[in-house]
């Protein structure tokens, strides 16, 4: 049981390059979410899915895409890499959204440099 | 939306002695209120967590005590220990439905230091 992962750790871009960030669960978790977390300003929320099919927009949505084909994968989507982007990204899965149910659990993060 | 403020930003405390971090909230309507350790090159780790209709909970070392009227929600560590060193964050969400799960606001963050 690997709980949440995330690929890759690190990773560098230029201004305009796209990519693909990486997280996966196996925890048959139905919320799966997106994280920035910038210095001084803990942790925002990018994009979430209440399930399969589900997507939404969290509090900082522009620049960044996102589908959730399967439960267990949530790719966070950079289509045209801005400076302004770098940050160390997380993604967090949580069992569903009754009481009880709202621990949030991290993946280890991903930090992105954008030059 | 919900706004939470957290203080201090960093807190340094002599290993043994107590440490206290403070948050506050804006929306009444918020029930759910986990604390997170993060340590370094480290995802963040649900510590503990309290809902609304609890003023205290405790687990060893740790509590959390919540003032709902005053809307703010404080973390206690005692008998601080070298591995209490990482960062913490509060937040505040109004729990249990799809119309909450983008509403889950973090604190900017405390960083603990303990000194041996």
């Amino acid at each position: 049981n690997a709980g949440v992962t995330q690929t890759p750790k690190f990773q560098v871009l230029k201004t305009g390059q796209s990519m693909t960030l990486q997280c996966a669960q196996d925890m048959n978790h139905e919320y799966m979410s997106w994280y920035r977390q910038d210095p001084g300003m803990g942790l925002r929320l990018i994009h979430y899915s209440v399930g399969a099919g589900i997507t939404d927009q969290g509090e900082v949505p522009n620049g960044y895409n996102v589908s959730r084909s399967t439960t267990e994968d949530f790719p966070l989507r950079l289509l045209s890499a801005a400076p302004s982007q770098t940050s160390v990204y997380f993604c967090a899965t949580q069992k569903g959204l009754a009481v009880l149910q709202e621990t949030q659990y991290f993946g280890p993060g991903t930090r992105l440099l954008v030059l | 939306g919900e706004n939470v403020e957290q203080h201090p930003s960093t807190l340094s405390v002599q290993e043994g002695d107590s440490a206290v971090i403070k948050c506050t909230y804006s929306d009444s309507a918020s029930n759910y209120f986990p604390w997170y350790k993060q340590e370094l090159g480290k995802g963040p780790q649900l510590i503990i967590d309290i809902r609304s209709n609890v003023g205290e909970k405790k687990d060893q070392r740790i509590a959390v005590t919540l003032n709902k009227t005053a809307k703010h929600f404080s973390l206690h560590i005692t008998e601080t220990q070298p591995e209490d060193s990482a960062v913490y964050f509060c937040a505040a969400s109004m729990g249990g439905s799809y119309s909450s799960a983008s509403k889950i606001i973090f604190g900017s963050g405390t960083r603990l230091s303990i000194r041996p």
